[in-house]
């Protein structure tokens, strides 16, 4: 079965204190991992998608990392206002056609 | 540029009441989806729409149904709420399978 896991589930830092949150997945066959930035009441927000082992894509204090087991999203210097869940995304077949399966995300907490 | 819009935001149902939540984008895209997210449960898929005139079912189907008649809309009904059904439910849009979706700002439906 496709799973997608996060750790941890919540995470506070200080603010400039760098850290990674983790999603590790099993799926056949990876077509894409994506992350996306969900704050409260709101949708989730797209922030990055890797297709391949090695791959790597960055926007201002976030980083994203892709090997064949795992993705990592490393938050560097972080302020307040990156404080949000994070959710990380896995395609999958379901019924076969290709569907995003979610983590259950991190919720991070940036302290001023 | 309103994206992904969902009416209603909020909806309180007595069980076994209908109701039919609207989503509607504007970015021309051919894949819609609907999402509920519950706590401790992430991001399910409910149904999803590869184009205009087409429905399938994603991981939750049971006790809704969805339509497809024009590209920009993709409706979600309840025929007969159940309180299992309370949960926030996220429409999503995306230009392909492989592309990141475009996520409305959800509908918190409570049913009593």
């Amino acid at each position: 079965e496709d799973q997608v896991t996060q750790s941890p589930e919540a995470l506070r830092l200080q603010e400039g204190e760098s850290s990674s949150l983790n999603c590790s997945y099993t799926v056949s066959g990876l077509r894409g991992l994506f992350w996306y930035r969900q704050d409260p009441g709101k949708g989730p927000e797209f922030l990055f998608t890797l297709y391949s082992a090695g791959e790597e894509k960055e926007k201002e204090r976030l980083k994203a990392t892709l090997t064949k087991k795992e993705s990592f999203l490393h938050i560097t210097a972080p302020k307040p206002e990156d404080s949000a869940t994070y959710l990380c995304a896995v395609q999958a077949e379901i019924q076969g056609a290709q569907k995003l399966v979610f983590g259950q995300g991190t919720r991070l907490t940036i302290n001023p | 540029n309103a994206g992904v819009t969902q009416t209603p935001k909020f909806r309180v149902l007595k069980t076994g009441q209908s109701m039919t939540l609207l989503c509607a984008q504007d970015m021309n895209h051919e894949y819609m989806y609907w999402y509920r997210q519950d706590p401790g449960m992430g991001l399910r898929l409910i149904h999803y729409s590869v184009g205009e005139g087409t429905t399938a079912k994603g991981e939750v189907p049971d006790g809704y149904n969805v339509s497809r008649l024009k590209k920009q809309n993709f409706l979600l009904g309840l025929e007969s709420a159940a309180p299992s059904q309370t949960s926030v439910y996220f429409c999503a849009s995306s230009y392909s399978n492989f592309y990141g979706y475009t996520f409305g700002s959800g509908t918190r439906l409570t049913v009593v």
